[in-house]
């Protein structure tokens, strides 16, 4: 069973909405949870980290909360573009990196 | 400062052929991590060197895939022969000792088996 879990798998929204990424993890302790963005056809690339006494943490449009209690962390879109459009990855460090495999998020005009 | 650079961006291969993929990690960057990304699914750990020696290659397949990082600088991966199963993604990131310190990933070799 992977150690991390994300939700939903897919979604669709309309520009100019907003839309949260759940992440669900039985890692434990870890260093740090990771966002990832993957456009089509590249490579992911970082968004936010946070370590386990961080709350949230912010990258412009996109907000990471945490809640190292209930093992859970979401990933806030505001007011999304077309360029939103991708796969969200979900990363948890401990002494490895175990990624999730990812939301993946169509905007629509 | 210049990205983890790999090559070829697609490749499409018959199977039971050979293929090779190219790694150049971001200058100084002493580890780097050789990724199967199957669609829908995220990154799986192939193989990661710590310069030029294997720190981790629990998961890859050894039957059939290798890699070598000679001179603790690029990196090539190879499967020989290539299954229909092996179609997929194949990330390359570095990082200055370790996943805390600098990881970053390369843009990936897409590669179809037929």
């Amino acid at each position: 069973k992977n150690q991390v879990e994300q939700s939903p798998q897919s979604l669709i929204i309309l520009e100019g909405k907003n839309c949260t990424l759940q992440c669900n993890y039985t890692v434990s302790p870890f260093s740090n949870l990771r966002w990832y963005k993957q456009d089509t056809g590249r490579g992911p690339v970082s968004l936010t980290i946070m370590t386990f006494s961080e709350n949230t943490k912010s990258n412009g449009r996109y907000t990471a909360t945490l809640d190292a209690d209930t093992k859970q962390s979401s990933l806030h879109i505001t007011a999304s573009q077309l360029s939103d459009s991708a796969s969200y990855i979900c990363v948890v460090f401990d002494y490895k990196l175990s990624f999730g495999a990812g939301t993946t998020v169509t905007v629509r005009a | 400062e210049a990205g983890v650079a790999q090559s070829p961006r697609y490749k499409i291969i018959e199977k039971r052929q050979s293929v090779a993929f190219w790694c150049n990690p971001i200058s100084g960057h002493a580890t780097l991590y050789w990724y199967q990304q199957i669609l829908g699914q995220g990154p799986k750990l192939l193989i990661q060197f710590q310069n030029n020696g294997v720190v981790d290659d629990s998961q890859l397949p050894k039957d059939r895939f290798s890699a070598e990082r000679l001179k603790g600088v690029d990196s090539t991966l190879k499967i020989q022969p290539a299954k229909l199963e092996d179609s997929a993604v194949y990330l390359c990131a570095s990082s200055l000792r370790g996943p805390n310190y600098g990881y970053t990933f390369g843009s990936g070799t897409r590669l179809t088996v037929v």
